[in-house]
């Protein structure tokens, strides 16, 4: 399985800034996704990171707010940005490989925006 | 367009008696399943997978059955332990690779 972490664990943020979580997968991996958990709910995916070439995002969500990277193939970055209180979430970086594409997680970034 | 979805919402179990977890997923072409348990505070930890062209698959105190023909999975845990209290996600992998997530179960294990 993967060891995936993620930098900042938490941060609290004001309203109208941006903040870029980091996401560091511990081998190379073949798919990479962001998703976002608000409190007591289930996950969504935002987009899935793609290596060399642009994020493909789910419906609801758009590269001008969460700008992605993913430069090499254990590495992604994930951007919240001019954010609003309604951001406030913990979001998640997975990774995926293997024969069967099992996908792993990371300990998520708790987010409060005020 | 379709979801995974949980029967029940939260699961109270005396420690030492097993758990059964359900889960109704909707999309027929759903190839393959995994199980996560989030602990507060955590990311979602794989516990178990199984594929569309198994019914049955089992780990450590863990068994996923999967009835393709109600579109059905469940996760069976032995001999509850306090540990196992967390929010257990189902999910199916659709087309790219994607995961759908289940609404969660929170499991309570009382001593």
């Amino acid at each position: 399985s993967a060891v995936i972490s993620q930098k900042p664990s938490r941060d609290i943020c004001q309203r109208g800034t941006s903040l870029t979580i980091q996401c560091q997968v511990d081998s190379q991996v073949t798919m990479m996704f962001w998703y976002r958990q608000q409190p007591g709910q289930s996950l969504t995916l935002i987009a899935t990171a793609n290596q060399g070439s642009e994020a493909t995002y789910e419906s609801g969500f758009v590269i001008d707010k969460f700008p992605i990277s993913r430069p090499n193939l254990t590495f992604s970055t994930l951007t919240v940005s001019n954010m609003s209180p309604e951001d406030s979430s913990i979001y998640l970086c997975s990774a995926s490989g293997g024969e069967f594409f099992e996908q792993y997680f990371g300990p998520g970034t708790r987010l409060t925006v005020t | 367009g379709e979801s995974v979805g949980l029967h029940l919402p939260t699961l109270s179990v005396q420690e030492g008696d097993n758990s059964i977890i359900n889960c109704a997923y909707s999309n027929s072409a759903s190839d393959y399943f995994i199980w996560y348990k989030q602990e507060s505070g955590k990311g979602p930890q794989f516990i178990i997978d199984i594929r569309s062209n198994m019914d049955k698959r089992q780990g450590q105190r863990v068994t996923v059955l999967l009835n393709k023909t109600v579109k059905h999975l469940s996760l069976q845990i032995a001999a509850t332990q306090p540990g196992d209290s967390a929010v257990y996600f189902c999910a199916e992998r659709t087309n790219d690779y994607k995961l759908s997530f289940g609404a969660g179960t929170t499991v309570t294990v009382r001593a």
